[in-house]
Parts: C-alpha cells; structure tokens; sequence
C-alpha cells in the first residue's frame, strides 16, 4: 500500500457543481495534514491545513478521519479557477509525503 | 519580496555534464527540501536539511549532492547528468521539522531541467 494515495481524476465537473476529492494514508502515527493546489507549470502553493476537527475555508471544507486514516477536501459552487491539481501531504516528525495528486477539471 | 527562489528557472544541457541549481528563502525557516517532479507529476522529495544539517536522504543517485551554505540557502549539484534526470526540480522551505500544522511548506517557482 501506498504512503498516501489518491485518486488521479481526472475529474470534470460543470461550474457550480460541488465536487470531494479523499486522500488515504498508511501512517497511522502522521501528525498532521495539508491540502495543496498545483496549476499547470507552477509550483504547489498550500490550500490549506486540515484540522482535527475539520475546517472551511469559503468553498473549501476539509475533514480528517483519523479512525479510518484519510483526509477529504470538499469544494463548492466550483470556478474556472478551481481547474488544477489538488495534492495530499501527510506530515510526521522529519518526514513529509506528497500524494500523487488529483486532476479537477471544471468546464463551463 | 519572492519568499523562496531559485536559478535558473530553465536548464537545457547535455548528457555528462555538471550543473547547480540554487535556492534561497527569505522566510527566516531552519528547514529546507529538495523535490524532483518527472514527467508524471509525481513529487517526490530527494533531500532535507534542517540548520544546515541534512536530515532526509531518500534514495537518491550519489550524482545528487546537496550543499547547505547556511540555513537561508539550498543548492543542488547534479554530476554526469542522465537523460532521466530531466524532471522539474522545486525547493521549499518550512519552519521546522516538527510534524505539526506550523509546519508547512512554501515552495520555489521551480527548475525545469532538460538534459539532451
């Protein structure tokens, strides 16, 4: 089994849709979770950090599920803008690990 | 005010050769990484170093040699490139290496390396 794993998508779904992406992870003992977007050609810039208790952020909603090891992001009302690779990291004490990321692709 | 950069943005060079990539943060982090995104997106992290001290090798060819100057600055040197070392490599800085939600990651704009 894979560190952390996620589905690659692509996903494409009209402006305005709601759409949730999950992320998996085998560490049992990680200690905490982010949530990055990647637009083509650029660098993975934080979305956001996912809480234990889970957290919004506009039309952003991530939850963690530590009971059954994976974290989900959840977007709303999506935009144009939203079209972008959306990437898991699973973080311990001195080690960091990306997942391979999940295509969003919202057409008009 | 870029918080973390890198030089050059585009490397286009030969099998055999030698070459750096630098990078620097501005942020005040003690913890800086290397990471190397191939043709398949995947980001896969090479090195960490934390205060200067390396603290994260994964198992990456020893052609790869990086160099800590001081905890502000990260270079990478690769020796005798290979054609599969062509890839996007980032650079990105954190506060620490604790594995708390402070700790996270802000990256360069990235090197997109050719070797021909």
């Amino acid at each position: 089994r894979k560190e952390v794993e996620q589905d690659p998508g692509p996903f494409n779904v009209p402006e305005g849709a709601t759409v949730a992406f999950n992320c998996t992870y085998s560490n049992s003992a990680s200690q905490s979770f982010f949530w990055y977007r990647q637009d083509c050609r650029k660098e993975p810039k934080l979305l956001m950090s996912v809480y234990s208790s889970g957290n919004e952020d506009g039309r952003f909603t991530a939850q963690l599920n530590r009971a059954s090891q994976y974290i989900s992001l959840l977007i709303r009302d999506s935009k144009l803008s939203d079209s972008a690779t959306y990437l898991c990291v699973v973080r311990g004490y001195q080690k960091v690990t990306f997942g391979t990321g999940t295509k969003l692709q919202v057409i008009p | 005010d870029t918080a973390v950069s890198q030089t050059p943005k585009y490397l286009v060079t030969q099998m055999g050769n030698d070459k750096s990539i630098k990078c620097e943060q501005n942020l005040g982090h003690d913890t800086m990484y290397w990471y190397k995104q191939d043709s398949k997106k995947f980001l896969k992290i090479m090195f960490s170093y934390n205060n200067k001290e390396l603290i994260i090798n994964e198992t990456v060819p020893n052609r790869f040699s990086p160099k800590s100057p001081d905890k502000a600055h990260l270079n990478l040197h690769i020796n005798s490139l290979e054609l599969g070392d062509s890839a996007v490599y980032f650079c990105a800085s954190s506060l620490g290496v604790g594995g708390g939600l402070f700790y996270e990651q802000y990256f360069g704009p990235g090197t997109r390396l050719t070797v021909t």
